[in-house]
């Protein structure tokens, strides 16, 4: 029990679809962060939110959407999606978007784009 | 151009031996690192960390060096247990209020019995 789950753990998807991935923490932490791992890529950070607000994206195409409604739960939403877009999507959380914080991962949904 | 560097994809030790992993940065203005491991089909999960004015930190089993001059730092497990056989990720991020992290690529360890 990581305190961080993320659903669906799997997805395929076609292009035209529309779908969201859900993130819930249950830590008490301030920050949530969506991360993209792409095959034989390092982690790369995509949104980061802090006390519910966007303070970061890291020049993500707009195809992806993040949606914060409350500091325990992150969303995010897909739409017309691309194949290269296939790749492990992590959702994390922190105290807050400090410095010198840890982030604490969920298990990660393997999206599919057909 | 990758800021956090992982150049050995894998490693194997035997059990009870010491395992190092490697990580190289490139960006001076770093100033906190962190190591993650992870499982297959989960996520990763905090290790250990260091901040910039430290060039050591020990937990257990697990100790972190970091030499700020070579940009480099490394994760020592001794003894090295079957169960540590994981990804490793070395991470770091900046004095900034972003909670950025920049991973390396990970390297995966195996330890045999």
């Amino acid at each position: 029990e990581t305190g961080v789950t993320q659903t669906p753990r799997h997805l395929v998807m076609g292009m035209t679809n529309k779908k969201s991935l859900k993130c819930e923490q249950h830590l008490g932490h301030n920050a949530m962060y969506w991360y993209k791992q792409s095959a034989k890529k390092p982690l790369e950070l995509m949104f980061v939110y802090s006390l519910e607000e966007r303070v970061e994206n890291n020049s993500v195409p707009s195809r992806f959407s993040p949606e914060c409604p409350n500091s325990s739960h992150l969303f995010l939403h897909l739409h017309t999606l691309q194949p290269e877009d296939s790749a492990l999507y992590l959702c994390a959380s922190s105290q807050d978007a400090a410095m010198n914080t840890e982030a604490f991962f969920g298990q990660g949904t393997r999206l599919t784009v057909v | 151009d990758q800021q956090v560097k992982q150049n050995s994809p894998s490693l194997s030790v035997q059990e009870g031996r010491i395992s190092i992993l490697n990580c190289d940065y490139t960006n001076s203005m770093f100033d906190y690192f962190l190591w993650y491991k992870k499982y297959p089909a989960e996520g990763p999960t905090f290790l250990i960390s260091i901040s910039s004015i430290k060039d050591k930190n020990e937990d257990g089993r697990f100790t972190v060096f970091l030499n700020k001059s070579a940009k480099h730092l490394s994760l020592h497990i001794v003894p090295s247990q079957p169960g540590d056989s994981a990804v490793y990720f070395c991470a770091a991020s900046f004095s900034s209020n972003t909670g950025k992290l920049i991973f390396g690529q990970g390297t995966t360890l195996q330890v045999k019995p």
